[in-house]
């Protein structure tokens, strides 16, 4: 079954630093994968989507994820991190013999000045 | 309407008593997903929606929980005998179809006491 692994629940980076966030996802089918934003008290936000086209996807407020279907991975990148990142970050994907949108377990992105 | 929209958006009931949350999906959606977020987790699958029918209603704790969506847009989530463990937020999103991007709402925080 379709699932995404979302490594470090935590992530602590310096303002201008380059912001990594990992997410794994286990898929027998192409899958489709989803990174969303959730700042302090608000809903989740789309980041960016992989629905199979370029494999190199770019995201609002600077973001980027790189699908790499050799190492089933989904990673959010941002070269310089800003305060205004700090959030908890989502990684999903659609899956289950009903197709649903499963979301991992999260990660706290703090940024120091 | 411009994005999800769910009512109310703070509700605290005494343990034992029903509750209604509410979810308008944006206009034209058919996919609509409930979700439960508990504090420092991620979004956990409770029911999901493709036109009036559950496809798949397997993440529903237990049958204290059910919800409905009648005429294929509103969706009402109900929880009888409400225990404090219930306290959470949940979450609200709606899909144009599956493998597209959800568009979520603010959230219903239900605490109950």
């Amino acid at each position: 079954a379709q699932s995404v692994t979302q490594l470090g629940s935590h992530v602590s980076v310096s303002e201008g630093a380059l912001v990594l966030l990992r997410c794994n996802y286990s898929s027998s089918v192409p899958p489709y994968l989803f990174w969303y934003v959730q700042y302090p008290n608000q809903g989740l936000q789309l980041l960016l989507k992989y629905t199979s086209a370029a494999t190199l996807v770019k995201g609002i407020n600077g973001f980027e994820a790189e699908f790499k279907k050799s190492e089933t991975s989904f990673h959010l990148t941002k070269p310089s991190a800003h305060m205004s990142d700090a959030a908890e970050y989502f990684c999903a994907v659609y899956g289950g013999a009903t197709n649903k949108l499963i979301f991992g377990t999260g990660t706290l992105l703090a940024v120091q000045p | 309407g411009a994005g999800v929209s769910q009512t109310p958006s703070n509700k605290v009931t005494e343990k034992g008593k029903y509750v209604e949350l509410r979810c308008d999906p944006i206009s034209g959606h058919t996919a609509l997903y409930w979700y439960r977020q508990s504090l420092g987790q991620g979004p956990e699958f409770l029911i999901y929606f493709q036109g009036t029918g559950a496809a798949d209603d397997s993440g529903l704790p237990n049958d204290r929980f059910f919800a409905v969506r009648p005429e294929g847009s509103v969706s009402t989530l109900k929880i009888q005998r409400t225990e404090r463990g219930d306290s959470a937020v949940y979450l609200c999103a709606s899909s144009k179809t599956t493998n597209t991007e959800a568009f979520f709402g603010q959230g219903t925080r239900l605490t109950v006491v």
